[in-house]
C-alpha cells in the first residue's frame, strides 16, 4: 500500500539556516513525489514535484528536493531560511488513478 | 481573481443538520477534488470529478455527496452531520500532477 511518512512533526531553525524536512514513501512503482506548503489560513500550495530524470528537483521560493530512490526519501531542503518559511509541510506520493497520498506534515517554526 | 474559492469559509453548525460547501474555480480544468484535513492535519483524499463523472470515491461514508452542476463547480453536500465531520475541507482542481488548492472551510459540528 501507498504511504507517506513524515518524521518530523515539528521543527524550528533560525532565521537564515539551512533547513531539511524529511519525507520517505512506500509505493511499489516510479512514485510521483510532491512537497506542498500551507501557510496559517491559507490552502495548500505546489512547491516542486519529482516525476522522472534528474534527481534533484528544484522549486519556488528557493526550494530545493532530492529523490533518493534506495532510500525511499524525498527530502526538501532549502540553504538559508526566511522568517515568511514558516509554515506547514506536505509531502504527497501520487498514485495510479489520479490518487494522492498526503504525509502528515512537518510544522516550521522559524525564530530571529 | 482568486483561482479556486470555497464558501464559506467558516461554517459552524449543530449535529444532525445538513449542510453544503460551494466550490468554484477559473482555470478551466477538467478534474475537480475534495479533501479533509482532520485536527492533525492530516489530509485525505475523498473524491475527484472529471467531466461531471466521478472517479475516485474513497471509504467515505455516504452522507456525503459531491455535486458537479458544470465543470468549473464542485460542491459537498453533507448529510446528518456527525461531531467526527469537524475539520477543514479543501476544494481543488487541476491535473493529477499540479492541483490547485482553494482556502479551505472550517467545518465545526456542535
Amino acid at each position: 500500500a501507498q504511504s507517506v511518512t513524515q518524521p518530523d512533526i515539528h521543527i524550528t531553525v533560525s532565521e537564515g539556516a539551512s533547513l531539511e524536512l524529511r519525507c520517505n514513501y512506500s509505493y511499489g512503482a516510479t512514485p510521483y513525489l510532491f512537497w506542498y506548503v500551507q501557510s496559517p489560513g491559507q490552502g495548500l500550495q505546489l512547491l516542486l514535484k519529482y516525476f522522472s530524470g534528474d534527481t534533484l528537483v528544484q522549486g519556488i521560493k528557493g526550494f530545493e528536493a532530492e529523490f533518493k530512490r534506495s532510500q525511499s526519501s524525498f527530502n526538501l531542503r532549502k540553504p538559508s531560511v526566511h522568517w515568511s518559511d514558516a509554515a506547514e509541510y506536505f509531502c504527497a506520493v501520487g498514485a495510479s488513478g489520479n490518487q494522492f497520498y498526503f504525509g502528515t506534515g512537518t510544522s516550521l517554526t522559524v525564530i530571529p | 481573481d482568486t483561482a479556486v474559492s470555497q464558501t464559506p469559509k467558516y461554517l459552524v453548525t449543530q449535529m444532525g443538520n445538513d449542510k453544503s460547501i460551494k466550490c468554484e474555480q477559473n482555470l478551466g480544468h477538467d478534474t475537480m477534488y475534495w479533501y479533509k484535513q482532520d485536527s492533525k492535519k492530516f489530509l485525505k483524499i475523498m473524491f475527484s470529478y472529471n467531466n461531471k463523472e466521478l472517479i475516485i470515491n474513497e471509504t467515505v461514508p455516504n452522507r456525503f455527496s459531491p455535486k458537479s452542476p458544470d465543470k468549473a463547480h464542485l460542491n459537498l453536500h453533507i448529510n446528518s452531520l456527525e461531531l467526527g465531520d469537524s475539520a477543514v475541507y479543501f476544494c481543488a482542481s487541476g491535473t493529477w500532477d499540479t492541483q490547485y488548492f482553494g482556502p479551505g472551510t472550517r467545518l465545526t459540528v456542535l
